[in-house]
């Protein structure tokens, strides 16, 4: 049973807006929260992460978002930009679970 | 070079063939993992090794045989494989084992036939 899930296999957004990339975790232990951004023919790199103890953490154009009663968290870049077209992979772990569990990552493509 | 790389980029075998992924890791750190990346699937942790030491194995078939000669080095050997085993395999090393932040090498693309 996957305990971290991308529901949208991909996603398109104009240049210039939002994109909003979603991630719903099962496992209420999970206390840390990172999104990984991967490129054809590269190896992940790290993004941006949160703290279980922190509803939101920004960074430049991204902005990690997270709802524990939900069990959420979205990651939102604005504006989007043709660069941003990668893969994101949301990536949880917890005291009970010393790994990180990934989920199957998001496809985003940023069009002109 | 910095960070981690990883050798070969691509890679074609036959079942019976013996070949080696190669991960080497610029960061100084004390922690190298090999994760499997099946398509539509999640990233999948094999190996985890803390200062040259296994510390994780997941179950991994007999088949993948990892070895960590030094903490800047790890290897991953191959014998026997299955074309099911057919993914892209990343290295990925971090200051400590178990740290989230993790550093990733481009991986090696295998294809068993």
């Amino acid at each position: 049973d996957q305990q971290v899930k991308q529901n949208s296999p991909s996603l398109s957004v104009q240049e210039g807006r939002i994109s909003i990339l979603n991630c719903d975790y099962t496992n209420s232990m999970f206390d840390y929260f990172l999104w990984y951004k991967k490129y054809p023919a590269e190896g992940p790199t790290f993004l941006i992460s949160i703290s279980s103890i922190k509803d939101k953490n920004e960074d430049g154009r991204f902005t990690v978002f997270l709802n524990k009663s939900a069990k959420h968290l979205s990651l939102h870049i604005v504006p989007s930009q043709p660069g941003d077209s990668a893969v994101y992979f949301c990536a949880a772990s917890g005291v009970n679970t010393d790994k990180l569990i990934f989920g199957t990552g998001t496809r985003l493509q940023v069009f002109p | 070079e910095t960070g981690v790389t990883q050798t070969p980029r691509h890679l074609v075998m036959g079942m019976t063939n013996k070949k080696s992924l190669k991960c080497e890791q610029h960061l100084g750190h004390n922690a190298m993992y090999w994760y499997k990346q099946s398509a539509k699937k999640p990233l999948e942790l094999m190996f985890v090794y803390s200062l040259e030491e296994r510390v994780e194995n997941n179950s991994v078939p007999s088949r993948f045989s990892p070895e960590c000669p030094n903490s800047s080095h790890l290897f991953l050997h191959l014998h026997t494989l299955q074309p099911e085993d057919s993914a892209l395999y990343l290295c990925a090393s971090s200051q400590e084992a178990h740290l989230e932040k993790l550093f990733f090498g481009s991986g090696t693309q295998l294809s068993v036939l």
